[in-house]
């Protein structure tokens, strides 16, 4: 099955530097690349996905680029703030996965001001 | 909308004991899951629910039954319960069909076998 490796396990970036977080998968066939955001004592959201006929996608602060031959895709948030400590999971699925995710061990960034 | 909710949040059980944790969605996805989430680990897959009457094993099912009541319901069990079943608990639903979409969790239920 699929396998998502994710780096680093945490992260400290000062405010306004920019952060980046990687994510390698096993499964060639994967298609789908969504990232979710979990605060702390909350549920993950998602904040960015990606499908594997793009090759990078942008939402103001954050984009993600996805490289489907060396099969990593990764995160970028740009300009961070206090605000977007948190952990960070990147995941992945394969077509007829109805909505199955294999998520990475998550990232833990923190924002220092 | 309350969008997914699950209880309890909270529980703590002896080894053996016997709990349900109870999932429902007002969103009129069809596909519904359970994760469980350990420090390290990321969020792992327990079973899951593509349509109303259908449900499959995830990553991790051993220890673990579920039951799709109706298109909202869906309900983890755990019939005798191990301390290695500590963890917190997330339901999550979603439209997705074959080629994925955004799943919607619910607030987590925090469950400890002592």
């Amino acid at each position: 099955g699929e396998n998502v490796e994710q780096h680093p396990s945490t992260l400290s970036v000062q405010e306004g530097d920019s952060a980046v977080i990687k994510c390698t998968y096993s499964d060639s066939a994967s298609n789908y690349f969504p990232w979710y955001k979990q605060e702390l004592g909350k549920r993950p959201q998602l904040i960015i996905d990606i499908r594997s006929n793009v090759g990078e996608k942008k939402d103001q602060r954050i984009a993600v680029t996805l490289n489907k031959t060396a099969k990593h895709f990764s995160l970028h948030i740009t300009e961070t703030q206090p605000e977007d400590s948190a952990v960070y999971f990147c995941a992945a699925s394969t077509p007829d996965s109805w909505g199955k995710l294999q998520f990475g061990a998550g990232t833990q960034v923190v924002v220092t001001p | 909308n309350a969008g997914v909710t699950q209880t309890p949040k909270f529980q703590v059980l002896k080894t053996g004991q016997s709990m349900t944790l109870q999932c429902a969605q007002d969103m009129n996805h069809n596909s519904m899951y359970w994760y469980r989430q350990d420090p390290g680990m990321g969020l792992r897959l327990i079973y899951y629910s593509a349509s109303e009457g259908t449900t499959d094993k995830g990553e991790v099912p051993n220890g673990y039954n579920v039951s799709r009541l109706n298109k909202r319901e869906f309900s983890l069990r755990l019939e005798s319960a191990a301390p290695s079943q500590t963890s917190v608990y997330f339901c999550a639903s979603s439209e997705a069909d074959k080629i994925g979409g955004e799943l919607f969790f619910g607030e987590g239920s925090r469950l400890t076998v002592l």
